[in-house]
C-alpha cells in the first residue's frame, strides 16, 4: 500500500518570496506522483505529475516539483508567489501498475500575506 | 460535458435520513471515483468505477453507504440513515486514463442536523 505525508499543514509566506511544500511518500513499488490545489469551495485542480523521464516537472501557475526516489520526496517549489496563490495544496500517489486509486495526503494551507 | 458535475452543491439533511448524490462525469471518461473531504483529514477514498462495475468497494465506511454507476456515466451515492458523523464534502473525479490524473468535481457539501 502507498501512503503520503505532507509534513506542514500549514505555510505562511510573504508575497512575491519562494515557497516549498515538502511531500514524502512510502512505496514498495514504482509510483506516479501528483500535486493537486483546492481553491475555496472548489474541486481539485491538477498542477502537476511525474509520471517518468526527467525529474523536474513543471506545472501551471509557475509551480514546480522535484521527485528524489532515494528520499522518497516530491517537494512543491514556487520562487515568488502571489496572494492568489493561497489555497490548499494536496500531494498523491499511486502505484505505476494496477488501478489502485490516487492516496492523497492532508493537505498543505499555503496562506500568502500581502 | 466540459467537466465533472455534482449536484446538488449543498445539502442539509436530519439525522436518520437518507441523501442521494449524484456525479456527472466528463463524457468518455471510464474511471470515477468517490473521496470524502472532512475538516483536516485530507480525502479519503470511498470507491471506484470502472464502466460501470466497481472493483474497489474498500473505502466506503460502512453498509450504510452505496454507489452505483450506470451507462458507464452518471453515479450516484447513497447514504442511508445519516449521522453527524456523515457530515463532509463529498468529492467526485473521473479520469480517461490514470496517467492524465483525475478531473474532479466542485463537491457537495453534507450536513447532517
Amino acid at each position: 500500500a502507498q501512503s503520503v505525508t505532507q509534513l506542514d499543514s500549514q505555510v505562511p509566506v510573504f508575497e512575491e518570496a519562494p515557497v516549498e511544500l515538502r511531500c514524502n511518500y512510502s512505496s514498495s513499488v514504482s509510483v506516479y506522483l501528483f500535486w493537486y490545489v483546492q481553491y475555496p469551495n472548489q474541486g481539485l485542480q491538477l498542477l502537476l505529475k511525474y509520471l517518468s523521464g526527467s525529474t523536474l516537472v513543471k506545472g501551471i501557475n509557475g509551480f514546480e516539483a522535484e521527485f528524489n526516489k532515494s528520499q522518497t520526496s516530491f517537494h512543491l517549489r514556487k520562487p515568488s508567489v502571489h496572494i492568489s496563490d493561497t489555497a490548499e495544496y494536496f500531494c498523491a500517489v499511486s502505484p505505476v501498475s494496477g488501478n489502485t486509486p490516487l492516496v492523497f495526503g492532508k493537505g498543505t494551507r499555503l496562506s500568502v500575506i500581502a | 460535458g466540459a467537466g465533472v458535475s455534482q449536484s446538488p452543491s449543498n445539502k442539509v439533511t436530519e439525522k436518520g435520513k437518507d441523501v442521494e448524490l449524484r456525479c456527472d462525469p466528463i463524457s468518455g471518461h471510464t474511471a470515477l471515483y468517490w473521496y470524502r473531504q472532512s475538516l483536516g483529514q485530507g480525502l479519503e477514498f470511498l470507491i471506484y468505477f470502472q464502466g460501470n462495475s466497481a472493483p474497489d468497494k474498500s473505502g466506503l465506511p460502512s453498509d450504510r453507504f452505496s454507489a452505483e454507476r450506470t451507462g458507464g456515466s452518471v453515479s450516484t451515492l447513497t447514504i442511508q440513515r445519516t449521522q453527524q458523523e456523515d457530515s463532509a464534502v463529498y468529492l467526485c473525479a473521473s479520469s480517461r486514463d490514470r496517467n492524465y490524473g483525475y478531473t474532479f468535481g466542485s463537491g457537495t457539501r453534507l450536513t447532517v442536523v
